[in-house]
């Protein structure tokens, strides 16, 4: 079967690291996407890993390695801004591209 | 601004109502996509749309109707409702199906069904 985990909450104090892991298990594997959404705001894309590395954007780094079915993304220097929910998805191709979601971390930076 | 936008963004109605979501596109893009999010729950694909032509439907129920009349555009018809089916529903839209993974999410619209 299909399934992603996550966190369900993550707390931490503004300017600090924060690592939010995302583990999966799905057939077709393609690729892992991150996402962050505000409470009652849109899903807003963040980064995307097809292969096994580090991405960095900015304060927010992507982490896949294919081979454990294992993802992460790292928020650095943490602002108030940075608390809400991020969710991992998987993108899988067999045929069509589909997206599983996982369910998402609550972000929560403490000043 | 992510250059979707979703109308209206709150809607309450009873189960015998019919009612209409829209989202319209500003981004070029060709590729659209309903999405449900419940609490508690991982976003749930419902329908996709490559070019105006449909090309994925999750097993979601007759009671949800898609409609996609050209590629800025693309309509969610709700009739017989079930208050479970209450929640945000979220249109994405991508460059295409071979940008699957980076998809730009409208605000979405509230649903209570009573």
């Amino acid at each position: 079967g299909q399934s992603l985990e996550q966190p369900s909450e993550v707390t931490a104090v503004e300017g600090a690291i924060v690592q939010i892991n995302c583990t999966y298990q799905t057939s077709g594997f393609y690729g892992l996407s991150w996402y962050q959404q505000h409470d009652g705001g849109a899903p807003t894309f963040l980064s995307y890993n097809a292969l096994d590395g580090l991405e960095e954007t900015g304060r927010f780094s992507s982490f896949l390695s294919r081979s454990d079915s294992y993802g992460y993304l790292l928020l650095q220097e943490l602002q108030m801004k940075d608390s809400a929910s991020y969710f991992c998805a998987v993108v899988e191709r067999s045929g069509t591209y589909k997206y599983i979601f996982g369910t998402g971390t609550r972000l929560k930076v403490l000043a | 601004e992510t250059g979707v936008t979703q109308t209206p963004r709150h809607l309450v109605m009873g189960m015998t109502n019919k009612k209409s979501l829209k989202c319209e596109q500003h981004l070029g893009h060709n590729a659209m996509y309903w999405y449900k999010q419940s609490a508690k729950k991982p976003l749930e694909l419902m329908f996709v749309y490559n070019f105006k032509e449909q090309t994925e439907n999750n097993s979601v129920p007759s009671r949800f109707s898609p409609e996609c009349p050209n590629s800025s555009h693309l309509f969610l018809h709700l009739h017989t409702l079930q208050p479970e089916d209450s929640a945000l529903y979220l249109c994405a839209s991508s460059q295409d199906l071979e940008g699957y993974e980076t998809q730009y999410f409208g605000p979405g619209t509230r649903l209570l069904v009573l």
